[in-house]
């Protein structure tokens, strides 16, 4: 069964702290995505990545970055968390071709305090 | 900058009944992604829709899109409970794949 594995589902951190979400596919997927998912706003494309050492800022960047070393492996890092990073957070893969259209991780919801 | 919209954003719907929700696009685009969340669950896919006129069907949901008129539709037939969720439709920009998503249609359906 393909999957895309967010490392933790409930996270709590308090404001100022440095946050790392990690996401990992076992799909061989060229590119991964980061959303954060708020009630009322949807989902806001914060970065994705397109390939190994490759990142593409998405609609909302701002206090966040990424990392990938790794084809399976997308992390997102919070430098310094802020109560209004408060969300959920999605991560997702898809082939170059997207014709499958993208697999999500279950999300990780973090709470900063 | 290109925009998804859906309408409605909440229905409430009893068993039975037929329904329809909207997804209109700013942009052209020849590529639609429709996905179901369950309360406090990820998205799953629903379907991939590839060119104009293109139209899939999955037991009581039928999707279908017209890239002339930046419309897709999701047909729901004779609802049901197990259809209760929230439903986003996405829309391909072209770069590295990336989806803009709409603001998501909360279903309730009604015994």
């Amino acid at each position: 069964d393909v999957k895309v594995t967010q490392s933790s589902r409930y996270l709590v951190k308090r404001t100022g702290e440095k946050v790392f979400l990690e996401c990992v596919q076992d799909m061989d997927h060229e590119n991964m995505f980061w959303y954060r998912q708020d009630p009322g706003l949807g989902l806001r494309l914060i970065y994705f990545s397109y390939d190994v050492k490759m990142k593409e800022k998405g609609d909302i960047p701002e206090g966040y970055s990424v990392s990938r070393e790794k084809k399976e492996r997308f992390s997102l890092i919070l430098e310094s968390a802020s109560t209004n990073q408060t969300s959920m957070y999605l991560c997702a893969s898809s082939a170059v071709s997207n014709d499958y259209g993208y697999t999500f991780g279950s999300g990780t919801r973090l709470t900063v305090v | 900058e290109l925009k998804v919209e859906q309408n409605p954003l909440f229905l409430s719907m009893q068993e039975g009944k037929n329904y329809t929700i909207y997804c209109n696009y700013s942009t052209t685009s020849d590529r639609l992604y429709w996905y179901r969340q369950d309360p406090g669950k990820s998205l799953e896919s629903l379907f991939v829709l590839l060119s104009n006129g293109a139209v899939k069907q999955e037991g009581r949901l039928m999707a279908s899109l017209d890239t002339k008129a930046r419309l897709s539709t999701l047909h729901i037939t004779a609802a049901v409970h197990d259809l209760s969720a929230t439903y986003f439709c996405a829309v391909n920009t072209g770069t590295a794949s990336k989806l803009t998503f709409g603001t998501g249609t909360r279903l309730q359906v009604t015994l």
